[in-house]
């Protein structure tokens, strides 16, 4: 079966770095997607990574190992309105995303 | 006004009602999408329209039926539903179907209880 991993749930504090990982296992793969969803809102884009590699983007960065079916997302110089669920999501070789259940970062002063 | 747009926002019903929720996209996409999300579990989809063709059914039971009418409108028609149907109702547009880069825009979401 396709099985996207990641944490439940991580703290982190104001002005910090976190890294917030992804394993994934899917038949096929044409991508890896991150998506930040606040409480009760539409989950938003963030990045897109196809070959292996750090994507930098201001404050957040995303990396791809292919190999290792793994990814991470980097979160530097962390504010408040970080605090939010992170969504790791791989397209399968039929096209479709195949979702993780969301991290939840918890921000702290 | 712009994006993915959906109504209502929150919707309650008993089991043995039928409702209908809606989706425009103002965005000049062609695929679009229903999710579920329902809480601590990964996005489920449900229905993938591309070009207003049904493209994707992921085992979805009979008392969701989606309607596609045009490149910018979905709808998901809901009868006889079960109280574990009551979770968080997200429609997604993207320029294409069937592409590696493909950017799904989300909508805000219905949030349902079924009583």
């Amino acid at each position: 079966g396709q099985n996207i991993d990641q944490p439940t749930e991580m703290t982190a504090t104001e002005g910090a770095i976190v890294q917030i990982n992804c394993t994934y296992q899917t038949s096929g793969f044409n991508g890896l997607f991150w998506y930040q969803q606040h409480a009760g809102e539409a989950p938003t884009f963030l990045s897109y990574n196809v070959l292996d590699g750090l994507e930098e983007k201001g404050r957040f960065s995303s990396f791809l190992s292919r190999s290792k079916g793994y990814s991470y997302l980097l979160l530097k110089e962390l504010q408040m309105k970080d605090s939010a669920s992170y969504l790791c999501a791989v397209k399968d070789s039929n096209y479709q995303l195949i979702w993780g259940a969301g991290t939840k970062l918890i921000i702290k002063p | 006004e712009t994006g993915v747009t959906q109504t209502p926002r929150h919707l309650v019903m008993g089991m043995t009602n039928k409702k209908s929720l809606k989706c425009e996209q103002h965005l000049g996409h062609n695929a679009m999408y229903w999710y579920k999300q329902s809480a601590k579990k990964p996005l489920e989809l449900m229905f993938v329209y591309n070009f207003k063709e049904q493209t994707e059914n992921n085992s979805v039971p009979s008392r969701f039926s989606p309607e596609c009418p045009n490149s910018s409108h979905l709808f998901l028609h809901l009868h006889t539903l079960q109280p574990e149907d009551s979770a968080l109702y997200l429609c997604a547009s993207s320029h294409s179907g069937t592409s590696e880069y493909n950017e799904q825009f989300f909508g805000p979401g219905t949030r349902l209880t079924v009583l």
